[in-house]
């Protein structure tokens, strides 16, 4: 069954520092993998996704992803942090008729 | 185009208690579904469509059902509510498999 993991349940970075957030996945085929981010009292928001192609995805609000399949890995990446990017980071995988999602990453970024 | 929508956005229910929620999407999506967002778990599907008059469950149907009589609905019914249903569910809608668009979410509280 296809799955993903978020091994970090919270990420803390000071504005304009680079920021990382882990996902990694197992799938059975080829991978297609999301990024959403909730804000609070809110619903989820799509930022990007990987189907197929270059490894590098680039996505809303500056935030890119790395596709890694020998690492079995999908970063979500930024250059440099907003305290307004301070939210709930999930990744997830395309099931069979469903998606699948990581149990979340709390990003807080520190001014 | 209102996107997701959701309602009610809160609710408080003793045990033992039903109710509906319902979910319309006004991007003619075919595939709806039914998540529910606890602390530390991520998103859980309860249920999923594929289409107008097609049902199927997700990770965690035990104690709802849902019906979509109408491609741009897709409602969940709670028949005899619990404590345990105590949590925040979200509605999506998509495109045969690809990206999801989620509803602002539904705060239940079961008493």
């Amino acid at each position: 069954a296809q799955s993903v993991a978020q091994p970090e349940d919270q990420v803390n970075v000071a504005e304009g520092n680079p920021l990382t957030v882990k996902c990694t996945y197992s799938v059975s085929g080829n991978p297609y993998l999301f990024w959403y981010v909730q804000y609070p009292n809110r619903g989820l928001q799509f930022l990007l996704k990987y189907i197929t192609g270059d490894n590098l995805v680039k996505g809303s609000y500056g935030f890119e992803a790395e596709f890694n399949k020998s690492q079995t890995s999908f970063h979500l990446k930024k250059p440099s942090a907003l305290v307004s990017d301070s939210a709930l980071y999930f990744c997830a995988v395309r099931g069979d008729n469903d998606m699948r999602f990581g149990a979340g990453t709390r990003l807080t970024v520190k001014p | 185009n209102a996107g997701v929508t959701q309602t009610p956005k809160f609710r408080v229910l003793k045990t033992g208690q039903s109710m509906t929620l319902l979910c319309a999407q006004d991007m003619n999506h075919e595939y709806m579904y039914w998540y529910r967002q606890d602390p530390g778990m991520g998103l859980r599907l309860i249920h999923y469509s594929v289409g107008e008059g097609t049902t199927a469950k997700g990770e965690v149907p035990d104690g709802y059902n849902v019906s979509r009589l109408k491609k741009q609905n897709f409602l969940l019914g709670l028949e005899s509510a619990a404590p345990s249903q105590t949590s925040v569910y979200f509605c999506a809608s998509s495109q045969r498999q690809d990206t999801q668009y989620f509803g602002p979410g539904t705060r239940l509280t079961v008493l």
